[in-house]
């Protein structure tokens, strides 16, 4: 059991260049997150979906698309990258709020440079 | 909108004494109250949570209360250790929606042997 895998761990880009975060969990989760975390900082909801299907804005959404790829995969797109997106990204998911549990499970993290 | 408030921001404490973290938060539509560990360059990991029926929970030498009525939620360490030294997070669900999901801004806190 994986949980849930980010690919790439790293990523160095230019300004205004594009690249999308992958992010897939083998948990059967229906909820799955995208947060941000700064050097020192909290963790920043970017976008959710709550299940296959549907996405909703976060708190952060400003420069960012997601896509739900199916129940196990849940991407993140920068179309423009720009310095200020200069971050650790963490991909989490969620059984759902059908579960028991509302347990969050991270991903080890992608960590973004953007010069 | 709805935010939840986590101090203190950083905490040193010597090695053997308890430490305290809490979290308010204005309103709520939650009954889930989590707290969770990030070690350095890790994502972070559940360490204990709390239901709305449930005023505390202990699991060892950590336990979360819960004060519904005044909207906080605290999360207490005793003993503590050096493999204690972490950033600590509480989370929230903000609204009538099930699944968007906030955190507090966290607490790092410093073991002192």
């Amino acid at each position: 059991n994986a949980g849930v895998t980010q690919t790439p761990k790293f990523q160095v880009l230019k300004t205004g260049q594009s690249m999308t975060l992958q992010c897939a969990q083998d948990m059967n989760h229906n909820s799955m997150y995208w947060y941000r975390q700064d050097p020192g900082m909290g963790l920043r909801l970017i976008y959710y979906s709550a299940s296959e299907g549907t996405t909703d804005k976060g708190e952060v959404p400003n420069g960012y698309n997601v896509s739900r790829l199916n129940k196990r995969e849940f991407s993140l797109r920068l179309e423009s990258a720009a310095p200020s997106q200069t971050s650790v990204y963490f991909c989490a998911s969620r059984a759902g709020f059908l579960a028991n549990t509302g347990e969050l499970f991270f991903g080890e993290g992608s960590r973004l440079t953007v010069l | 909108g709805e935010n939840v408030e986590q101090h203190p921001s950083t905490l040193s404490v010597q090695e053997g004494d308890s430490a305290v973290i809490k979290c308010t938060y204005s309103d709520s539509a939650s009954n889930y109250f989590p707290w969770y560990k990030q070690e350095l360059g890790k994502g972070p990991q559940l360490i204990i949570d709390i239901r709305s029926n449930v005023g505390e929970k202990k699991d060892q030498r950590i336990a979360v209360t819960l004060n519904k009525t005044a909207k906080h939620f605290s999360l207490h360490i005793t003993e503590t250790q050096p493999e204690d030294s972490a950033v600590y997070f509480c989370d929230l669900k903000p609204d009538s929606s099930a699944s968007k999901i906030i955190f507090g801004s966290g607490t790092r806190l410093s073991i002192r042997p």
